[in-house]
């Protein structure tokens, strides 16, 4: 089955410097999804990346695929408060149920 | 629309007690799913549903029950709830037929302790 490593763990940036986060698979993706949780909530959808060096944002946020399609990273540039929370990869082998990584802890200081 | 919603927010339970976690979607969404979410572990898949009358096992079925009756609720039964079972759990649903089933919409959760 579809494992996923996510690095770092946790992170801890000044607010205004820019950040990145891995998520590197076992096998060959087809889907790969980046969600955000805030502390205490439910999960937020915020990118899906299926082609090989794909290349997607929303706002502030990058996540790209690379083209072997066994890893990808999220960038944050000029992180804010508003940033910190839990970050997800989720991968799926098309439309199988989402296997998720475990995640990785962001806090952005002043 | 209220989205995905959970209910009870908060639950303690005995071991061997018995209870049944709510989840609805006002979307009109036919994929709902329940995760459980432990600390080290991420988010592991309990059940799905891809509609009405249909149900699956996920990674980590056991002791957990589900049933899909309408295509708005998604219910999550614990038999003989175990100190193993406390976590906090989400319910989340997506559309079928515009985007992928793994677009999901989450709902707040609901913390369950166990003792």
């Amino acid at each position: 089955s579809q494992e996923l490593e996510q690095s770092p763990q946790s992170l801890i940036v000044q607010e205004g410097k820019n950040l990145t986060i891995n998520c590197t698979s076992s096998k060959t993706l087809y889907g790969l999804y980046w969600y955000k949780q805030k502390y205490g909530e439910g999960l937020i959808f915020l990118m899906m990346l299926q082609k090989g060096g794909e290349e997607k944002s929303h706002e502030k946020i990058t996540a790209k695929l690379d083209e072997k399609k066994q890893q990808s990273s999220l960038h944050i540039t000029a992180s804010q408060p508003s940033h910190a929370g839990i970050y997800l990869c989720g991968a799926d082998e098309g439309n199988t149920p989402l296997v998720f990584g475990k995640g990785t802890r962001l806090s952005v200081i002043a | 629309n209220a989205g995905v919603t959970q209910t009870p927010k908060f639950q303690v339970l005995k071991t061997g007690q018995s209870m049944t976690l709510q989840c609805a979607q006002d979307m009109n969404h036919e994929y709902m799913s329940w995760y459980r979410q432990d600390p080290g572990m991420g988010l592991r898949l309990i059940h799905y549903s891809v509609g009405a009358g249909i149900t699956d096992q996920g990674e980590v079925p056991n002791g957990y029950n589900v049933s899909r009756s309408t295509t708005e609720d998604f219910p999550l039964r614990l038999l003989s709830a175990a100190p193993s079972q406390t976590s906090v759990y989400f319910c989340a649903s997506a559309g079928l037929r515009t985007v992928s089933r793994n677009e999901q919409f989450f709902g707040p959760g609901t913390r369950l302790t166990v003792l």
